[in-house]
């Protein structure tokens, strides 16, 4: 399969930005996307960019995509304690056999310290 | 209300003893997989099914099967559960797998099955 990676551990203080990193394999991926997992709950998606975008805004969510180097990363401005959970980067396969296929990577957890 | 269902939530059994994961999906989605969540390891894709009918293997398929017989339906069959496969599983379907568009995957709540 493709390879996601991530840091697994993320601790920031209330009111303060986080970024979490992201790096995949595939330039052929079109789409990328952050999930979020609350405890005891399944993912939700959070968020998506295609690749021809560098950047996606939405509220406090931003999205930078660098293609090149095929790293992608989430930023939360003015991050809450209600942010706190694991945050997953995954990328859409579209190579043959594995056409839209989800690659995830193994997640980061956020904890948010008032 | 839109929502993949999955059942049991919760569910200790032992080695060896048959067992079944409902999943059920009300948005007539062609995709549905299951995947499993392992701490530090993330999500990996056990069996992915296209359409009814149509099922192929995932990352990590061995000691599981599938079967989609209906739209909405795609059970998880752990034929001889051994203690490796203790874990949290995660259903999911989307309108359709093709490459192009995007299109979300919406993910059921989780089973966490115990083998011991």
């Amino acid at each position: 399969g493709e390879d996601v990676e991530q840091s697994l551990f993320l601790s920031v203080r209330e009111g303060d930005s986080s970024v979490i990193n992201c790096t995949y394999t595939d330039s052929s991926s079109t789409y990328l996307y952050w999930y979020k997992q609350e405890p005891g709950a399944g993912l939700q998606l959070l968020t998506y960019i295609f690749s021809n975008m560098d950047m996606k805004q939405d509220q406090r969510l931003t999205v930078l995509l660098n293609k090149k180097d095929k790293h992608l990363s989430l930023r939360i401005a003015d991050t809450q304690t209600g942010d706190s959970a694991i945050y997953f980067c995954a990328e859409k396969s579209d190579r043959g056999s594995t056409l839209g296929r989800l690659y995830f990577g193994r997640g980061t957890q956020l904890t948010v310290w008032p | 209300e839109a929502q993949v269902t999955q059942n049991p939530r919760y569910l200790i059994t032992v080695t060896g003893k048959k067992l079944t994961v409902t999943c059920s999906q009300n948005m007539n989605h062609e995709y549905m997989s299951w995947y499993r969540q392992d701490p530090g390891l993330g999500l990996r894709q056990i069996y992915y099914s296209m359409n009814v009918e149509v099922t192929d293997k995932g990352d990590v398929p061995e000691g599981y099967k599938v079967s989609r017989k209906e739209k909405r339906n795609f059970p998880l069959i752990l034929e001889s559960p051994s203690p490796n496969q203790t874990s949290l599983y995660f259903c999911a379907s989307s309108v359709r797998l093709a490459g192009g568009p995007y299109n979300e995957q919406f993910f059921g709540p989780g089973t966490r099955l115990t083998v011991l």
